[in-house]
């Protein structure tokens, strides 16, 4: 069974669209997370969240809007897509938010043209 | 600002080797530091998890030492196999008010392991 389930695993779109992605955990897990790895292969934590309640919201263009449907659920919206919006996204998730180990999902590649 | 840097950035091995991967950071005030590994193509699989209070853990073949004072972990890896071939990332997380649960990372020792 995917503890961590992130969907579409890869997307191709225009600039100035808007899409989501959306991610799953059944590990019973309290607290999840978005995170961007850029071209260059690096990891940055983007949103948290605890519970559906917004933990942490990085230093991100206000495009991108992450939603909590419950627990389990973390959704990715972004807005009016631009060509540096291109990467990998993880979702991951934790027991709880003070550290705990973070399971991360396949991720999703998006390519903006 | 939490920075973690990564040392070599890319590593080529025979197979049977014994290797280091080394990996620091900036500000000691850390929860814990988890090193993973990432495939081509795939998410980060989690290897190892040190606290802060720990010196070192042990997988298998891996294991990670963590020197929390001087901001410093290595990921030794006996015995290398061809398989073992993938990125290895280091990540600590930040233990100090509002930034506390967030994950910094490196950027990855990639490493070759061949027949």
């Amino acid at each position: 069974d995917t503890a961590v389930s992130q969907t579409p695993k890869y997307l191709v779109t225009q600039m100035g669209n808007d899409k989501s992605i959306k991610c799953e955990q059944n590990l019973g897990h309290d607290t999840m997370y978005w995170y961007k790895q850029d071209s260059k292969k690096f990891l940055k934590i983007m949103f948290s969240y605890n519970n559906k309640e917004l933990i942490i919201n990085e230093t991100v263009p206000n495009r991108f809007s992450p939603k909590s449907p419950d627990k389990a659920h973390l959704n990715l919206h972004i807005n009016s897509l631009e060509l540096g919006d291109s990467a990998v996204y993880f979702c991951a998730s934790s027991h709880s938010p003070g550290g705990d180990e973070q399971y991360f999902g396949p991720g999703t590649r998006l390519t903006v043209t | 600002k939490q920075e973690v840097t990564q040392i070599p950035a890319a590593l080529s091995v025979p197979e049977g080797e014994n290797l280091v991967l080394n990996c620091s950071f900036t500000d000691s005030a850390i929860y814990n530091l988890q090193w993973f590994r990432q495939d081509p193509g795939k998410g980060l699989t989690s290897l190892l998890l040190i606290q802060s209070s720990q010196r070192e853990q042990t997988s298998g073949r891996l294991n990670a030492s963590l020197d929390k004072s001087s901001g410093r972990s290595t990921l030794y890896i006996a015995a290398s196999q061809p398989g073992d071939s993938a990125t290895y990332l280091c990540a600590v997380t930040a233990d100090r008010g509002s930034t506390l649960g967030r994950l910094y990372f490196g950027r990855g020792t990639q490493l070759t392991v061949w027949p």
